[in-house]
């Protein structure tokens, strides 16, 4: 079945422009998640969604947003971005059933660079 | 204090030998999950082992185990037989609060480790 699909791929943008990741999950599969991966801080986990309420927030500024739609796609928004917004971001997608071993399943990121 | 610490920036493996890239955590939940990911340089997370808390068994999924020491607090990931593909990545992550009826879909990563098996 086909995986977790994150567009666009690549994207290159300048400070303080905003910009709008979307992330397809896995058909079937309710929770999509999102995280920021940088060389300095690693992997962050930014949020998460399941039947299109926010259940998790990670430590960001208000600045980072998401949403997730009745078919469970999702897309996060950054506004006025920062040089250090620079990042791969990367969307998860899983069951959320009861007490599932509960794999999160990674699509291949979106890679944003700002200038 | 780091959650997940992953102590080896590095490895080196010799191809068909077998590697164990070390895992230690920390919590204060009496039921959590552990997981091993490999991210190859196209950037996708690829799942590889998952361990819960209160399982007895260590888990194994084909070449790949997870050697679960609770008291130590570790979770190494055991490779058997290295690849010239598994030279990636590999992350340690942990989800807290497992017995919240799977509502904590938040993951905490270590550092990484990354492996480089030579032929």
């Amino acid at each position: 079945k086909a995986g977790v699909t994150q567009t666009p791929r690549y994207l290159i943008k300048t400070r303080g422009q905003q910009v709008t990741l979307s992330c397809s999950p896995i058909s079937g599969h309710r929770s999509v998640s999102w995280y920021q991966q940088t060389p300095g801080q690693g992997l962050q986990f930014l949020f998460e969604y399941f039947s299109e309420t926010q259940r998790n927030k990670g430590n960001f500024p208000g600045r980072f947003s998401g949403r997730q739609f009745s078919n469970s796609r999702s897309e996060m928004n950054v506004s006025t971005l920062e040089l250090g917004d620079s990042a791969l971001y990367l969307c998860a997608s899983s069951l959320a059933w009861l007490r599932s071993p509960g794999e999160l399943f990674f699509g291949e990121g979106s890679r944003l660079t700002v200038l | 204090a780091q959650k997940i610490t992953q102590t080896q920036p590095g490895m080196f493996v010799q191809e068909k030998e077998a590697v164990t890239l070390d895992c230690t955590y920390d919590t204060s939940d009496q039921s959590y999950g552990l997981f091993w990911y490999k991210q190859p340089s196209s950037g996708e997370m690829i799942f590889l082992i998952y361990q819960g808390s209160y399982d007895e068994q260590n888990a194994t999924e084909g070449r790949y185990s997870l050697n679960f020491q609770k008291a130590r607090k570790s979770a190494n990931l055991v490779i058997s037989a290295s690849q010239l593909g598994d030279s990636a990545m590999y992350f340690c992550a942990m989800r807290e609060g497992e017995d919240s009826g799977g509502s904590n879909y938040k993951l905490t990563f270590g550092k990484g480790t990354l492996l480089t098996v030579n032929p």
